[in-house]
């Protein structure tokens, strides 16, 4: 069975542009949680995508908005880049709401400048 | 918001010797979650022990779960060079909110 894949795996954007990452979830896999990871902590949690549907959201602002298609693949759309969301973004993938844990891509590394 | 306090936030030991991380966290859990990352990739999921379990092994790992004190621990045993990664404990908060909460993570360097 194929991984989790992101795309692209490195990005330089300018400040107030917008940037689109895409993520294909594992084979057997309905559900996609994006995540953002600042150099020296843990994740933090973005949104979960179950079936299509917003399962769950963190304390993100709106600019951060998400995206899962009929094959479970899944999109982050982060508009009015700032500097501080330069960040590793990881996408996710499970069956049923993580209940069996999750499967993490190698993850997208932003720089916002 | 992190709810997982992780302790030690860095060890360093010899080939060969034990590990041991901890983990503290704050709310009502369905299970807690393990994962190592290396040098700031993707996170690869280690072990899941649920809220009435208290015990779990795989391989050279063991973690443990008391609810009642709201705590865990990871112990690698013999370990390797290659554990040499980060390692992040992950809550489950009850109510199925399809959050996971990480804490800041524990560094582990291994010397051969």
């Amino acid at each position: 069975e194929t991984g989790v894949t992101q795309s692209p795996t490195h990005l330089i954007k300018t400040r107030g542009q917008q940037v689109t990452l895409r993520c294909s979830s594992q084979s057997g896999h309905n559900t996609v949680s994006w995540y953002q990871q600042a150099l020296g902590q843990g994740p933090q949690f973005i949104f979960q995508y179950y079936r299509e549907e917003e399962n769950g959201r963190g304390n993100f602002p709106p600019r951060f908005s998400g995206l899962q298609f009929p094959n479970y693949s899944s999109e982050l759309n982060v508009n009015a880049l700032e500097l501080d969301d330069s960040a590793l973004y990881l996408c996710a993938s499970s069956r049923d709401r993580g209940y069996y844990g999750y499967t993490f891509g190698s993850g997208t590394r932003l720089t916002v400048v | 918001s992190q709810q997982g306090e992780e302790d030690p936030q860095a060890l360093s030991i010899q080939e060969g010797e034990n590990a041991t991380m901890n983990c503290s966290y704050k709310t009502s859990i369905n299970n807690l979650q393990w994962y190592r990352q290396n040098s700031g990739r993707g996170l690869v999921h280690l072990i899941l022990i649920r809220s009435n379990e208290r015990e779990k092994h795989s391989g050279r790992l063991r973690v443990t779960l008391d609810t009642s004190k709201k705590s865990s621990s990871l112990l690698i045993t013999a370990s390797r060079a290659a554990d040499t990664a980060s390692y992040f404990c992950a809550t489950d908060e009850s109510g199925n909110t399809g959050k996971l909460i990480f804490g800041q993570g524990t560094t582990l360097q291994v010397k051969p």
